[in-house]
């Protein structure tokens, strides 16, 4: 079983709708990473999270560190946001080493 | 506008060939590491640095897999010889690491490119 899995794997909506890409993880942690990969293969660090919840823009992430759990929102969904969505978290006593989940491709279409 | 550089963007060569990737992390940056990306496994962490030591190479083939920094200003990452497996996008990305135990975040790099024939 992977330390790091996510929901959906593959993720179509319709431009506006509101979407939410899940994170679990079965091992202690400091922090958790949203990244977003757009189709040109750039990776982007979209949020850092250890507890509560971050806003920034459409983009909302949520973590439960008791329930071993995160989520990534995005609301009024557009076509520009289509990426894969990675969540990698920070094993707990390590640096800065980082162990990342298979991704979540999203297609948004008009 | 800073950022971390990766070259080159694309590589092809020929299997058993000597392939060296390079990155240089944003100025003020003390932690470097490598990822692997491949369609089957995902992202993978080969290597990172913190002041230029190696902390983990943990997910690197020891065999044939060899990162280094010669200096605050570049990392390289060197595979000898190369297979056909090695095929894959390398990303680099650095962070500050103000604190031994800080939670901090990674920039990365646009990524090198690997076919390996």
């Amino acid at each position: 079983k992977n330390e790091v899995e996510q929901s959906p794997q593959n993720l179509t909506a319709q431009e506006g709708e509101f979407i939410t890409i899940n994170c679990s993880y079965s091992v202690g942690i400091s922090a958790l990473h949203w990244l977003q990969q757009h189709p040109g293969g750039g990776i982007v660090s979209l949020f850092m999270l250890s507890s509560g919840k971050k806003k920034h823009g459409r983009l909302i992430a949520t973590i439960n560190i008791q329930e071993k759990h995160s989520s990534l929102h995005i609301t009024a969904s557009h076509p520009r946001d289509s990426a894969v969505y990675i969540c990698a978290v920070r094993h707990t006593g390590t640096a800065s080493k980082l162990t990342f989940g298979t991704g979540t491709r999203l297609q948004v279409t008009l | 506008d800073a950022r971390v550089t990766q070259t080159p963007r694309h590589k092809v060569t020929e299997m058993g060939q000597e392939v060296t990737m390079r990155c240089q992390p944003i100025l003020g940056h003390n932690t470097v590491f490598w990822y692997r990306q491949t369609m089957m496994q995902g992202l993978e962490l080969l290597a990172y640095f913190r002041n230029r030591a190696p902390l983990d190479d943990s997910g690197m083939p020891k065999d044939r897999f060899s990162a280094e920094m010669p200096d605050a200003t570049l990392a390289t990452l060197k595979i000898q010889p190369s297979e056909p497996r090695d095929s894959a996008v390398y990303f680099c990305a650095s962070g500050p690491d103000r604190l031994r135990w800080a939670v901090n975040e990674q920039f990365f790099g646009p990524g090198t490119r690997l076919t390996v024939l």
